[in-house]
This record gives structure tokens, sequence and C-alpha cells, in this order.
């Protein structure tokens, strides 16, 4: 069964750094997303792409945080100087919309800025 | 950003019991989607929902559509150990693509 794909699992930083966040939406997939969720916490969207370029962000998703497509498999968000509040785990999601709404979710990536 | 707000906020029950939980919002959602996470994991998708009314299972599992639009429910029949995990609902709005989360329903099962 296909399913969304994300690595690394863990990813420690130390504050001020960049991190990038890798994601291989599943392959038949048009609608692509990122969602934060701090510890014991419910899950954030941050931003959904779609047709190459960005379709909706939330407020949290300022200029530290970018996302790109480089290639017709990968889907990466950027965090630039990191905080030590960017500690969560961020999970990338897509979607495809030709058969309803269904949205599934990767393994997620735990980031630690210490 | 959406409020959805997801009731009980916790559950612990004893195997073999039904769960109900339910997810409310202010606003009219055309789509819920209903997740199960198990710690340290990603969001498992469950059940989809589209219509107000509609009624869809997924083995013991079964989540409704609310008809005013701004709520759904879901059940767990004869719950087993392995249903612990924490429950979100999600919807999406009229217009956009963007799913908003509720707060979570953690459901203990007791052997």
């Amino acid at each position: 069964e296909p399913e969304v794909t994300q690595t690394p699992s863990h990813q420690v930083t130390q504050m001020g750094q960049e991190v990038i966040l890798r994601c291989v939406p599943i392959s038949n997939h048009l609608y692509f997303y990122w969602y934060r969720q701090i510890l014991g916490q419910k899950v954030e969207f941050l931003v959904s792409f779609y047709n190459n370029e960005i379709s909706e962000k939330s407020e949290i998703f300022d200029d530290q945080f970018s996302v790109e497509r480089p290639d017709g498999s990968n889907f990466t968000l950027k965090i630039r100087s990191t905080k030590l509040e960017d500690s969560a785990m961020y999970f990338c999601a897509s979607m495809q919309t030709s058969q309803g709404y269904e949205q599934y979710f990767g393994p997620g990536t735990r980031l630690t800025v210490t | 950003g959406q409020q959805l707000n997801q009731s009980p906020q916790s559950m612990f029950i004893q195997e073999g019991e039904d769960v109900s939980m339910n997810c409310t919002s202010s606003s009219i959602f055309n789509t819920w989607l209903w997740y199960k996470q198990d710690p340290g994991e990603g969001p498992v998708l469950l059940i989809a929902l589209y219509k107000a009314g509609e009624l869809t299972s997924n083995g013991r599992l079964t989540a409704q559509f609310g008809i005013t639009r701004k709520d759904s429910f879901l059940n767990i029949s004869a719950s087993i150990p392995s249903d612990v995990g924490i429950y979100f609902c999600a919807g999406r709005l009229n217009t956009g693509n963007q799913f908003y989360f509720g707060t979570g329903t953690s459901l203990t099962v007791i052997p």
C-alpha cells in the first residue's frame, strides 16, 4: 500500500542552524502539506502546496520557513535559524482530491533544537 | 484559525465497552476526517465523511457527519486494547484544502 515517507526520523540541531526536513508523498497525490505537533498538543497546519506553489499557509509559517518540491518525488520543509520553540514533530501529508479529500500522513520527523 | 473542540478530552474504559466521542465547531465544514495517533507516530486516517448526515463504518468504527455540518461523531464498538491512542477529528471548510484539527480525545482501554 502506498505511503508517505519522511526523513530523517529524528533531527537534532543547535539553535540558529538551518534544517531541511524531507518527505516523499504518495506518488499520484497532488496536494502536499506540512504540519507541526508540539509534544502533547494538537496537530497544527503549517502550509499546503499544489501545482508547484504554496496554496495556503498559517500564521506559524513565517519567513523562517520555506517549502520546495525540487523534483518529481520529494517535498521539503526548510527551517532557517532554528529556535528552541521549533522543537516538535513535523508531519508531511499528501492528498489526492479526484477521489475525495483523504489526507494521509507520514511517520513524522522529531526535531530537537538545543 | 478555526477552533475544533473534541470531547471528552480523555476516556478510561473497560475492554469490550463501546466508546463515543465528538467534535464540534462554530463553522460549517464540507469534509470531516477522523484519525488515530499512537505515541511518536503519525496520525492514521480512519474514516472520511463528505455529506451532512452521512454515516460511515470502518470495522468496529462508525463516524457520522452532523446534520448541522458543525459537528461529527466517532463511535467504537467492543473496544480492545489496541484501540488505545489519541483520536483526532479534522475538518475542511467549503473553500480551500486546509484541514483544521481538533484538540484530541485520549482513549485508554483497561483489559
